[in-house]
């Protein structure tokens, strides 16, 4: 049974150019939730998606955008890069609002240069 | 969102207990206490949560305090592979989200 899976695992862009991740949740799950974790600290929470549409989201500027797809999977959108968007980008799948746990990703490591 | 302290860091001798303590002085009723953890290079892992009593799965046991202002995570014995960053999370019954802290690291020594 395939986890989450994240593509692509590693990737550098420029300052100031746009990226796009990609997830494809566990299977049986409808939920989907990007984290961003900056070396040595804990993931902060980006936002949710639900049937198609952003369900919550964290203190991120909008320049941080998302997608849900029809079959659940969902991509996350960053424009205008900065140094600072440089992370760990986390996927994280649940069935409904997650209260059984949310299955992560590995992640995408973006690095800005 | 409501806090939770954790130690920074923990050792633990394999095939022994480890008790992984955190405080939540600040808890609300509808707050649930979760527990993840990250291994290296890996995302975070789902180890258990609970509301008010004690809980028991294939991982781990949870045991809250009565006041509920406290909880502790129990490996009843530890691997190697339980070396990991171990996150205790409130999370609100109403909120989706995940707010993570610093963990507890926790190294297991062979």
């Amino acid at each position: 049974d395939a986890g989450v899976t994240q593509s692509p695992t590693h990737l550098i862009k420029t300052r100031g150019q746009q990226v796009t991740l990609r997830c494809s949740p566990k299977s049986g799950h409808d939920t989907v939730s990007w984290y961003q974790q900056a070396l040595g600290q804990g993931p902060q929470f980006i936002f949710q998606y639900y049937e198609e549409e952003e369900r919550q989201r964290g203190n991120f500027p909008d320049r941080f955008s998302g997608h849900q797809f029809p079959n659940y999977s969902s991509e996350l959108n960053v424009n205008a890069l900065l140094l600072g968007d440089s992370a760990l980008y986390l996927c994280a799948s649940s069935w409904d609002s997650g209260d059984y746990g949310y299955t992560f990703g590995s992640g995408t490591r973006l690095t800005v240069v | 969102d409501a806090k939770t302290t954790q130690p920074n860091s923990m050792e633990s001798n394999e095939e022994e207990p480890v008790h992984l303590p955190c405080n939540h002085s600040t808890i609300s009723g509808t707050d649930y206490i979760h527990w993840y953890r990250q291994l290296p290079s890996q995302g975070p892992e789902y180890v258990i949560h609970g509301l008010t009593s004690n809980v028991n799965n294939r991982m781990a046991s949870l045991a809250i305090a009565e006041d509920r202002k406290s909880s502790t995570l129990i490996l009843h014995r530890a691997t190697l592979r339980d070396a990991a960053v171990y996150y205790c999370i409130l999370r609100d019954v109403r909120d989706y989200k995940l707010s993570f802290g610093a963990g507890t690291t926790v190294t297991v020594r062979a």
